[in-house]
């Protein structure tokens, strides 16, 4: 059973355009989100998180949104820059538990 | 120093050998993962420590067999291994620990890219 889902295995998107990544949940207990970016041959980066307090979270060039209602997330890259090509893994954890659950990513490419 | 060193980066190993993956961490962070991620998929937790004890065991096979020597260290024993326990095994380590809020962010190493011949 998967519980969180990363639809678009892939996406391309032109620099300097808006990169938007989708994450979908099914365990309504979760109430803390994170997105990582992984490099081949690297371990996965953190990027940004949100708790389900919020229903937005801004960092720099990152904005991270939460639909709680819709068990639905997103991942907002704008201005997008080639750098920004690698894969993007969602997660999701519950309050007082130490278990990460990973959604199965998207590979992003950047084209200039 | 944020970082998380796994060794080694790579391991070839038969069926019958014993062998070790060793993660190290100095951020003073008293929680350390093991995660394994088959090609296209996402890391799935193996095992948890915390404050050097075992705090979750995923009903992983006991032929994957962790230690964690001290608060730094975090080993992952391995032995009569399967071809299909082939696999990238990421150690990680974190601030947070269970009861006193979200596990928050993740520091993650390299991972060991084993082979089981």
């Amino acid at each position: 059973d998967q519980q969180v889902k990363q639809n678009s295995p892939s996406l391309s998107v032109q620099e300097g355009r808006i990169s938007i990544l989708n994450c979908d949940y099914t365990n309504s207990m979760f109430d803390y989100f994170l997105w990582y970016k992984k490099y081949p041959a690297e371990g996965p980066t953190f990027l940004i998180s949100i708790s389900s307090i919020k229903d937005k979270n801004e960092d720099g060039r990152f904005t991270v949104f939460l639909n709680k209602s819709a068990k639905h997330l997103s991942l907002h890259i704008v201005p997008s820059q080639p750098g920004d090509s690698a894969v993007y893994f969602c997660a999701a954890s519950v309050q007082g538990a130490q278990k990460l659950v990973f959604g199965q990513g998207t590979r992003l490419t950047i084209n200039p | 120093d944020t970082e998380v060193t796994q060794t080694p980066k790579h391991l070839v190993m038969g069926m019958t050998n014993k062998k070790s993956l060793k993660c190290e961490q100095h951020m003073g962070h008293r929680a350390m993962y093991w995660y394994k991620q088959k090609a296209k998929k996402p890391p799935e937790l193996m095992f948890v420590y915390s404050y050097e004890k075992l705090s979750i065991n995923e009903s992983v096979p006991s032929r994957f067999s962790p230690e964690c020597p001290n608060s730094s260290l975090l080993n992952l024993h391995l032995h009569a291994l399967q071809p299909e326990d082939s696999a990238l095994y990421l150690c990680a380590s974190s601030r947070y620990l269970a009861g006193l809020g979200h596990t928050g962010e993740l520091f993650f190493g390299e991972g060991s890219r084993l082979t089981v011949l």
